[in-house]
């Protein structure tokens, strides 16, 4: 059960687009469509933004975009917005009724 | 509205026991599998245990297999999660979190969290 992995930070100015990558195994990320992304704003729960790899929940806005490739999930946030500021973190089902996070990401708007 | 909320958190001693709770709302509990998720002060978050809707499959992450065991009680609406033998790894947030489906894909809803702090 290690980690995804996931850059620690990353950073943009509003307007412009970020890509948070997450990599796993063909055990995780790799296996299985059950892939989330996750958004923790400073002092909250976190919230889910992406799930099924690129499936938005009512109420999250079309700047937010996920795809998977083999091992590697991603997140791309468009025209970045200052509220964008958070933690963002995927997740992966991971077989026999397990489920592994990525170590985290956190998006600086400059 | 799906409300989630945990209970009993606190400063605990190593080696020591507390149990969790989770009180639910705004949704048909027993149509869905329920997770507990762990965030320990300025980390990331680990997935610690898991139920589906029946109580039928149980699993739980390596770290406290053996030691957290995980119930719920569908007529009271609630999740518990027993944790035993605590250490200071333990430390962290704990959130109640609700999965999409019955038998386990994703957290579509998270509670606010209970700060479990095991130290002498």
């Amino acid at each position: 059960q290690s980690a995804l992995t996931q850059p620690r930070s990353l950073s943009g100015s509003p307007g412009q687009s970020v890509t948070i990558s997450c990599t796993g195994t063909s055990n995780d990320v790799g296996g299985y469509n059950y892939l989330s992304w996750y958004q923790q704003l400073p002092g909250k729960a976190p919230t889910l933004i992406i799930y099924d790899v690129n499936k938005r929940p009512s109420g999250i806005p079309d700047r937010f975009s996920a795809s998977k490739s083999g091992n590697t999930a991603s997140l791309t946030i468009s025209g970045l917005q200052a509220e964008d500021e958070a933690d963002y973190y995927c997740c992966s089902y991971a077989g026999f009724w397990t489920w592994v996070f990525g170590g985290g990401t956190k998006l600086t708007v400059l | 509205e799906v409300q989630l909320v945990e209970s009993g958190g606190g400063l605990v001693q190593p080696g020591r026991s507390l149990r969790l709770s989770c009180a639910v709302s705004g949704f048909i509990f027993e149509d869905f599998a329920m997770h507990w998720v762990r965030q320990p002060p300025g980390k990331g978050l680990e997935w610690v245990s898991g139920i589906n809707w029946n109580s039928g499959t149980v699993d739980y992450a390596d770290s406290v297999k053996g030691r957290f065991t995980i119930s719920r009680d569908n007529a009271k609406k609630s999740l518990d999660l027993q944790m035993n033998s605590l250490t200071s790894a333990d430390t962290a947030f704990y959130y109640c979190v609700k999965d999409k489906g019955k038998a386990g894909s994703e957290f579509d809803s998270w509670g606010q969290g209970t700060l479990v702090t095991v130290s002498s």
